[in-house]
């Protein structure tokens, strides 16, 4: 299995552009998560997916971001218009069931916004 | 909603030691523990996990204890190895929400 596959690896972008991440989760999995970490608040849940269906994105920061999961094989985070304080590690992880089980992450995406 | 606090935030030991990091918890209804241990330059990893039915749970040289009353549980690591420097972290799942709440992390330095 390749496991949880994420694009870019790295993003390096100016203010005000548009920034979108990609997330493959491993197949057969019904649940997709992107979580956000950096050094001061650590890892932070932004949104999760139920069946491709968005079940809760209480921790997506503001309306300059947003997630899609248009089938159970792809998902974007997309941030437009970016900004300095969005750099950070961005990851996505998905799990066969609920969040009880165990959730498998990908290698991640380093955003640095300049 | 779920509360994680995790302590220490660094911890350095000795190659042979053994290494302790410790979770509490504010939501008594929480049933699942998972420990994930990072590697510098990729994602957390599921090491071990607990859930409430039982008290302990051991997997070769790391355990993991529950303590449901005192609402806290803890990562052991015995005969730590340079390998096993990484950044771990506590998790528990928030009521009444499909998902976790993460504590901070432990940064575990095992050195030669």
């Amino acid at each position: 299995d390749a496991g949880v596959i994420q694009s870019p690896r790295h993003e390096v972008t100016e203010m005000g552009q548009e920034v979108t991440l990609r997330c493959k989760p491993i197949s057969g999995h019904n649940s997709l998560f992107w979580y956000r970490q950096t050094m001061m608040r650590g890892l932070e849940l932004l949104i999760y997916f139920n069946n491709n269906v968005p079940i809760d994105d209480s921790g997506m920061p503001e309306d300059r971001f947003s997630a899609k999961m248009p089938n159970a094989s792809f998902s974007t985070l997309k941030i437009q218009p970016s900004e300095p304080r969005d750099s950070a590690v961005y990851f996505c992880a998905s799990t066969a069931g609920p969040s009880t089980d165990t959730q498998y992450f990908g290698p991640g995406t380093r955003l640095t916004v300049l | 909603g779920e509360n994680v606090e995790q302590h220490p935030s660094t911890l350095s030991v000795q190659e042979g030691d053994s290494a302790v990091i410790k979770c509490t918890y504010s939501d008594s209804a929480s049933n699942y523990f998972p420990w994930y241990k990072q590697e510098l330059g990729k994602g957390p990893q599921l090491i071990i996990d607990i859930r409430s039915n039982v008290g302990e749970k051991k997997d070769q040289r790391i355990a993991v204890t529950l303590n449901k009353t005192a609402k806290h549980f803890s990562l052991h690591i015995t005969e730590t190895q340079p390998e096993d420097s990484a950044v771990y972290f506590c998790a528990a799942p928030r009521r009444g929400f499909q998902k976790l709440v993460f504590g901070t992390g432990t940064r575990l330095l095992v050195s030669p």
